[in-house]
């Protein structure tokens, strides 16, 4: 069956700082590959997808990168981070049949 | 442009009873999929129920079923015999061409 890893679970860090937060998709090839960011109380913004090793889209303009080194792996991540880039991140797979998988989140604090 | 409406920020319903949440959507795609997702506080985004566009059938899911409007652009999920675990933000989710668009969600609350 298909699993999907995201970590860490809760991170915090100082504005400046650099961020990755890391996805795993276990149990299918070429899965697509998504960022999402959530706002309290709000539905999910879509950053990135990935169709493909090094393929990236990227939806909306901002302080954050995404990377796809290899089939399974995506990556999220920043130079240098604002105080408006704390959210909750979500990582996702998809087969339209199925719908999306999501991860567990992560749950960024920009001090 | 594609959209969903969730024109219900919130609601709240007694323990047992059935509630029904909209959703609609714009679009000129005739092949696409639509969703159902929960998120509890726990804020796992769980996938609930989803419709083919094709399909004229509405999905069930146990206690969870949908009535899907093609025309309308209409796609309502009904939660029956409602529990307390039930609690959570429910978004509507419409699918095509490997995007996902977003409703802004509905949260619905049961009362014990």
């Amino acid at each position: 069956s298909q699993t999907i890893h995201q970590w860490p679970a809760t991170l915090v860090q100082p504005v400046g700082s650099p961020l990755s937060l890391e996805c795993t998709v276990e149990g299918t090839s070429n899965p697509n590959l998504y960022w999402y960011r959530q706002a309290a109380g709000r539905g999910l913004q879509l950053l990135f997808y990935s169709v493909g090793i090094g393929q990236i889209s990227s939806e909306v303009p901002q302080n954050l990168s995404a990377s796809r080194p290899q089939d399974r792996q995506f990556i999220l991540s920043s130079k240098k981070l604002l105080l408006s880039d704390s959210g909750f991140y979500l990582c996702a797979w998809s087969g339209p049949a199925y719908g999306y998988t999501f991860g567990s989140g992560t749950r960024l604090t920009v001090v | 442009a594609q959209t969903v409406t969730q024109s219900q920020p919130e609601m709240s319903v007694q323990e047992a009873e059935t509630v029904t949440l909209s959703c609609t959507y714009d679009t000129s795609e005739n092949n696409y999929y639509l969703f159902w997702y929960k998120q509890p506080p726990s804020r796992q985004m769980i996938l609930v129920i989803r419709q083919e566009a094709y399909k004229q059938q509405n999905a069930t899911e146990n206690r969870f079923s949908v009535n899907f409007q093609k025309a309308a652009k209409s796609f309502s999920l009904k939660i029956s015999d409602s529990q307390l675990g039930d609690t959570a933000m429910y978004f509507c989710a419409f699918y095509s061409n490997y995007q996902l668009i977003w409703g802004a969600g509905t949260k619905l609350i049961i009362k014990p």
